[in-house]
């Protein structure tokens, strides 16, 4: 079974530092990973995804992540925290569920506070 | 156009009423899912539709029954709900099974 793990439930940056939000994952198959963003009362908006290919992997809003398999990791950065970027995160891998459909499965989340 | 719209946003019913969720999107997606998010929590799968057909229902109650009359429309029917089903239902499509997820802005149900 699949499984996310996110380091840490709040983090707090200040405006104009590094934003660094850890994501884990367990999977028995090639994963795809997924970044999403939720604003307060709003959907989820999808930040970036890895599928296959380059590991380094750039997202809306300058936000970006990197799959390292042998860590089961892709840790979400953006160099340069905004007011804006002040939002719950959500870390999600795909389960290849084929026929029977595809089943996304979230970490608890991490909400971000920018300080200014 | 990535957009998926959920009516209504806002919905109070009692545990007597029957209410209907609406979901549409127009990217040609062939996958549609509904999704319960309570506060502070990350959302839960309950159904998935792949070309207008059920397959996955999450041993979701029966008093929550979706149906998908198309490919562009995805409705979640709610009857004799309970207090504990007050949550943020969230509606997603995607282009096929494998592909990411788009999701709409949600409808905030409370039940009284």
């Amino acid at each position: 079974a699949q499984s996310v793990t996110q380091l840490g439930s709040h983090v707090s940056v200040s405006e104009g530092a590094l934003v660094l939000l850890r994501c884990n994952y367990s999977s028995s198959v090639p994963p795809y990973l997924f970044w999403y963003v939720q604003y307060p009362n709003q959907g989820l908006q999808l930040l970036l995804k890895y599928t296959t290919g380059a590991t380094l992997v750039k997202g809306i809003n300058g936000f970006e992540a990197e799959f390292k398999k042998s860590e089961t990791s892709f840790h979400l950065t953006k160099p340069s925290a905004h007011m804006s970027d002040a939002a719950e995160y959500f870390c999600a891998v795909s389960d290849w569920g084929g026929a029977a459909g595809n089943k996304l499965t979230f970490g608890g989340g991490t909400r971000v506070l920018v300080k200014p | 156009d990535t957009e998926v719209t959920q009516t209504p946003k806002h919905l109070v019913m009692g545990m007597t009423n029957k209410k209907s969720l609406k979901c549409e999107q127009h990217m040609g997606h062939r996958a549609m899912y509904w999704y319960k998010q309570k506060a502070k929590k990350p959302p839960e799968l309950m159904f998935v539709y792949s070309y207008e057909k059920l397959s996955i229902n999450e041993s979701v109650p029966s008093r929550f029954s979706p149906e998908c009359p198309n490919s562009s429309l995805l409705n979640l029917h709610l009857h004799a709900l309970q207090p504990e089903d007050s949550a943020l239902y969230l509606c997603a499509s995607s282009q096929g099974l494998a592909s990411e997820q788009y999701f709409g802005p949600g409808t905030r149900l409370t039940v009284t």
